[in-house]
């Protein structure tokens, strides 16, 4: 059964900092991983989806690894602002690709 | 382009009621998907429908239903109501896939509300 586990759970950075998220799961036999946000009551906004083949995804100031082996992955996100203040949500596909297991989420907040 | 739409924003019923919550697709997508979040337990998924078929569910029971129109609109209904189904349900949609999920872009979620 697949589990998704987000660390921190929140953080607090200054303007300007690169930050990295992390989230891992328990069974690599995933197909696909997503990253998205969550604003404070709103839907989920996708930010990047990365495939079982591949190993990265990039988007303007953020970019997701994927090393399923040790069934990790990382979103990196570069001179953070205050308007990535949010929920930052990773969620694994369940091996037969038929579910999306989220974790709970890091809430970032960005100070300026 | 319109993005995923969701009604009603805002849902208050009672114990024992039935919720009928709705969800409209980005056109072309076929695959709709229903998740509930309530507080402290993170988003779990419900439903998963396409071409009008329920393709998975998730461990919810079957008080919580749905279906998908011809025009791969969604409704989840929800009865007999309970205190813990108080929740914001989103609805995400897709392009529709044989061989497993492909991008879910989601809707601003039904705020349900039971007292």
């Amino acid at each position: 059964k697949q589990e998704v586990t987000q660390i921190p759970a929140a953080l607090s950075v200054p303007e300007g900092e690169n930050l990295v998220l992390n989230c891992s799961f328990t069974d690599s036999a995933i197909y696909n991983l997503q990253w998205f946000r969550q604003d404070p009551g709103k839907g989920l906004t996708s930010l990047l989806l990365i495939q079982s083949s591949q190993r990265e995804q990039t988007s303007g100031r953020l970019n997701a690894s994927l090393d399923k082996s040790s069934g990790r992955s990382t979103l990196y996100i570069a001179a953070s602002q205050p308007g990535d203040s949010a929920t930052y949500l990773c969620a694994a596909t369940n091996q037969a690709g038929t579910a999306l297991i989220f974790g709970k989420g890091t809430t970032l907040s960005v100070s300026s | 382009e319109a993005g995923v739409t969701q009604s009603p924003t805002h849902l208050i019923k009672t114990r024992g009621q039935q919720a009928t919550l709705r969800c409209s697709p980005i056109s072309g997508h076929t695959s709709v998907y229903w998740y509930q979040q309530a507080l402290g337990l993170g988003l779990q998924f419900l439903l998963w429908y396409d071409e009008g078929e329920e393709r998975n569910r998730g461990n919810f029971p079957p008080r919580f239903s749905g279906r998908q129109f011809p025009n791969y609109s969604s409704e989840l209904n929800v009865n007999a109501l309970e205190l813990e189904d108080s929740a914001l349900y989103l609805c995400a949609s897709s392009l529709g896939s044989l061989a497993g999920l492909n991008e879910q872009f989601f809707g601003p979620g039904t705020r349900l509300t039971v007292l």
